[in-house]
Order: C-alpha cells, then structure tokens, then sequence
C-alpha cells in the first residue's frame, strides 16, 4: 500500500479556495486515491475519488498530475463546517483492500 | 450513499467486563468490513479487517483473544472488548465495503469509556 504525505494542518477563511496535498510517491499502478472527510467524533466522510487528471463532484475537486506522485484535494469557498480533518488514501480499493490512514491534515476555517 | 450503522453510539463499562460493539451494513451486502480504534487528535488505526464466513485478520501489535470479531452474516460485524480497561477506553470505528466497489462506507464510530 502507498505511503502517503500531508500537512498536518491548515488555515484558512470563509470564502476562500483550499488546496490540500497529498505525496504518494510509490503509488501503484492500479492504485485510486481516495479523500475522506472526518468530523470530531464521527466516522471518515467520502468526498472524493479518482485515478488521473480531474475529478470534480458537488462539494471538490480532486488534481493528479500525469505522474500520479501526488494529488490535491481543492474545496472552493469553504465555510466554518468544512473545519475537519481531511485524509488522503492511496490503495486498490476492491474487495480486501485494506484502508490505511495516514495522519490527515486538519483544516481550520476562519470566520 | 450507502449506508453504515454502527451501535452504540457511546458506551461506558465498568473495569474487566465485555463490550459488544454492533456494525451493520443497511443496504448493501458488505463481504468485508474493517475495524479501527482512535485516540483523541491521532489519526484512524486498523485493527483487523473482517471477512463474512472467515476468521478476522488482525493486524500487528493487536490482541485478537482481547477483540473478538465476528463476521456473521454479509450485514453485520461485532467486535467485542473483553475484559476491557481503562486503556481500552476509545473510539472506535468501523468501515464496511461492497463487493467490487471502490468506495468504503464507513459507521458514526463508538465511544468507549471504560472506568
């Protein structure tokens, strides 16, 4: 499984464009990335997935450049309820697959 | 989306008895489900991963004669804290996944407070 990489945290400001980046430098060919959004004290939200280029649904986006070694996550014009931590997830996600976590990034957004 | 339903949704048990902590899959049959335990401000670990039919596959470092899961049906997965302690006190979640399907759902999670 990809080893994935993330900030730890970051800030932001109601209104504004978020960019989150994920490494998965060792990513596999058959390997889809995955966003999961978590609250405090619930489980991981699915936000978003995909396996090249552009990956768009109705709360993000999702960029992964040709080489796939990297991916980011873009929340456009977050609000206070975006403030969560948002995990990156690299794996081929059929059947057994494991799902695992790396440290997420936590986003803080300011009024 | 699918939906995943995890019960309870907090439970607070005495030092030394069992908890039995319920994930069910509402509408879709889910041939694997996961199991993960989280700290405050720490990221998701996996604990085992839980396979309909079959024994549980635990992963390093996690005591399967302490969590005993159980795979019953294609909707339902149990994992039990037996003999729980204050250290065992977390929260716990689990994930389930359909059959070739690239998404995992995942339960609301269970807070376990063992005093």
């Amino acid at each position: 499984l990809a080893k994935t990489t993330q900030p730890i945290s970051m800030d932001s400001y109601e209104g504004q464009e978020v960019n989150i980046t994920c490494s998965h430098n060792n990513i596999a060919t058959n390997d889809y990335i995955t966003w999961y959004q978590q609250f405090p004290s619930q489980g991981p939200r699915f936000i978003i997935q995909g396996y090249k280029t552009k990956v768009t649904n109705e709360v993000a986006s999702l960029f992964i450049p040709a080489d796939r070694k990297s991916s980011t996550l873009s929340l456009p014009r977050v609000s206070l309820s975006d403030t969560a931590v948002y995990y990156c997830l690299v794996g081929v996600n059929y059947n057994t697959d494991k799902l695992i976590f790396g440290t997420g990034t936590r986003l803080q957004v300011f009024p | 989306g699918a939906v995943v339903s995890q019960h309870p949704s907090w439970v607070i048990c005495k030092s030394g008895t069992s908890v039995k902590i319920e994930c069910r899959s509402l509408d879709f049959q889910a041939t694997t489900m996961f199991w993960y335990r989280q700290f405050p401000k720490q990221s998701l670990m996996l604990m085992a991963t839980s396979n309909e039919g079959s024994k549980a596959t635990y992963e390093q470092g996690v005591e399967k004669d302490k969590f005993l899961i159980n795979h019953a049906s294609l909707t339902l997965s149990t994992l039990t804290v037996t003999s729980a302690h204050p250290e065992d006190s977390s929260f716990y979640i689990c994930s389930a996944r359909e059959v070739m399907n690239t998404e995992a759902f995942f339960g609301q999670g269970t807070r376990l407070t063992v005093v």
